[in-house]
């Protein structure tokens, strides 16, 4: 299976700062047809979680501009521009692009 | 797109319990639908999938053999069938909408959950 691991596990920002998640795979993430399927997703208090990005750097539908992935292989980024209140929460990886579908461990977003 | 999870509960090691999943605004037999737990205080795992059609399911090792992801696409309905629990299968449900017929690394859609425990 594909280990996902990330780092940091807990990221104290200061809002208005920018933050970033790395996310770090056991094996290149690049799948045969061209794409790599690794995603970010969001999971805040008593919200169902939410999928952020898709293929290292596609927004969702809906999902801010401040919030950027990017990346390529085995070593892929989360980037948040300026943190807002609302970002507080649990950011999880994930690769899609071998069965068993693996996420990262989670990184804690709060704020200082 | 609405997913409603139901059918989770307290059960005994080596008992049974079958989820479904109830799911609304799009067009369900379109897309691959998957199944991710999470167990108290702990992170996601990714559980099993399904392609649109139904004919093609992939499992985590842990469940293989022993939970069974099935839909019924006249219902929208999906489920996961599971028997033989123990209590490491102690966890949150989520029903997540995938992508297209067998894309199923998009998660783009997710539940509110449904809790399983299982212990005696």
């Amino acid at each position: 299976d594909i280990v996902m691991t990330q780092t940091p596990l807990s990221s104290p920002v200061t809002l208005g700062q920018p933050a970033s998640i790395s996310c770090r795979s056991s094996q290149s993430l690049a799948h045969s047809d061209g794409n790599t399927y690794l995603s970010w997703l969001q999971q805040r208090p008593g919200q169902p979680l939410r999928l952020l990005i898709y293929k290292i750097s596609n927004r969702f539908s809906g999902v801010p501009d401040r919030f950027s992935g990017s990346g390529a292989g085995t070593d892929f980024t989360l980037k948040i521009s300026r943190v807002e209140a609302e970002d507080v929460g649990v950011y999880y990886c994930m690769q899609g692009t071998q069965f068993p579908h693996t996420f990262g461990q989670g990184t804690k977003l709060e704020i200082k | 797109v609405q997913l409603l999870e139901s059918g989770g509960g307290l059960v005994q090691p080596g008992g049974s319990l079958r989820l479904s999943c109830a799911a609304s605004g799009f067009t369900f037999s379109s897309y691959a639908m998957t199944w991710v737990r999470q167990a108290p205080g702990k992170g996601l795992e990714w559980v099993s999938v399904i392609s649109g059609s139904g004919g093609s399911t992939y499992y985590v090792d842990s469940v293989k053999g022993r939970f069974t992801i099935s839909r019924d696409n006249s219902k929208n309905a999906l489920y996961l069938q599971m028997s033989s629990l123990r209590a490491e299968d102690t966890a949150l449900y989520y029903c997540v909408k995938s992508g297209l017929n067998r894309d199923t690394a998009m998660v783009d859609y997710w539940g509110q959950g449904t809790l399983v425990t299982v212990s005696s």
